[in-house]
């Protein structure tokens, strides 16, 4: 079992509200990602970091923004949610970069009514 | 830019049968192939990785997976099924040039008691 946590697991929020989404690892790794996995199940990156103050946008765009202030804390940040941001976001690390194998979080599935 | 495609959406084997999950990609140059596998409310967790030598791949829980560099293939196998691996399962690539991971769309496996 991969140490790298998510929260919240499950979220539902109104329209237009500011929603932080976690994610740690204690792994040490210094490469961390976030993926949106569509209902259709498709994994899509969205952002992803090199390490302590580097993030880069991934091949998806998407409105959320996400800071790297800690190698072990990567969360990410939408300013204010709308439905069409309702799906499942994955974290995941990895060391050495994308070539390795990347350890993933259970996932925060959002909802915005 | 590089793709994987997973031709099947689900996949459907009796219990003690044989399975396959079919991959093909699309990369520049010399791909590093992985197989992940998602059960329900779960991340992703690694399951085998291809990068050099033998074409023929050992992984976690019995399963292995065949890289033929012809046929831009990486099939996913296990000699008998099991209900526990009912899951989704996820081929992806990764290349050099490229720099970031590509997922497939995903394969539904159903294991049939």
């Amino acid at each position: 079992e991969a140490d790298i946590y998510q929260t919240p697991r499950y979220l539902v929020i109104g329209t237009g509200k500011k929603i932080t989404l976690e994610c740690s690892q204690t792994m040490g790794h210094d490469k961390m990602y976030w993926y949106q996995q569509d209902p259709g199940m498709e994994l899509h990156l969205i952002h992803y970091s090199y390490g302590v103050n580097s993030t880069e946008k991934g091949d998806l765009s998407s409105e959320s923004t996400v800071s790297r202030i800690r190698t072990e804390h990567f969360p990410l940040t939408l300013e204010s949610a709308r439905p069409s941001h309702t799906s499942q976001y994955l974290c995941a690390s990895s060391v050495g970069g994308a070539k390795n194998i990347q350890y993933f979080g259970a996932g925060t599935r959002l909802s915005v009514l | 830019a590089q793709s994987v495609a997973q031709p099947e959406d689900q996949v459907n084997v009796a219990e003690g049968n044989p399975l396959t999950v079919k991959c093909t990609y699309s990369v520049s140059g010399n791909p590093y192939l992985f197989w992940y596998v998602q059960y329900p409310n779960r991340g992703l967790q690694f399951l085998l990785k291809y990068i050099t030598g033998d074409n023929l791949v050992k992984g976690s829980y019995g399963f292995e997976a065949e890289f033929n560099k012809s046929q831009t293939s990486f099939h996913l196998k296990k000699p008998s099924a099991l209900v526990s691996d009912s899951a989704l399962y996820f081929c992806a690539a990764y290349s050099g040039g490229y720099q970031k991971v590509t997922f497939g769309t995903g394969t539904k496996l159903q294991v049939i008691p």
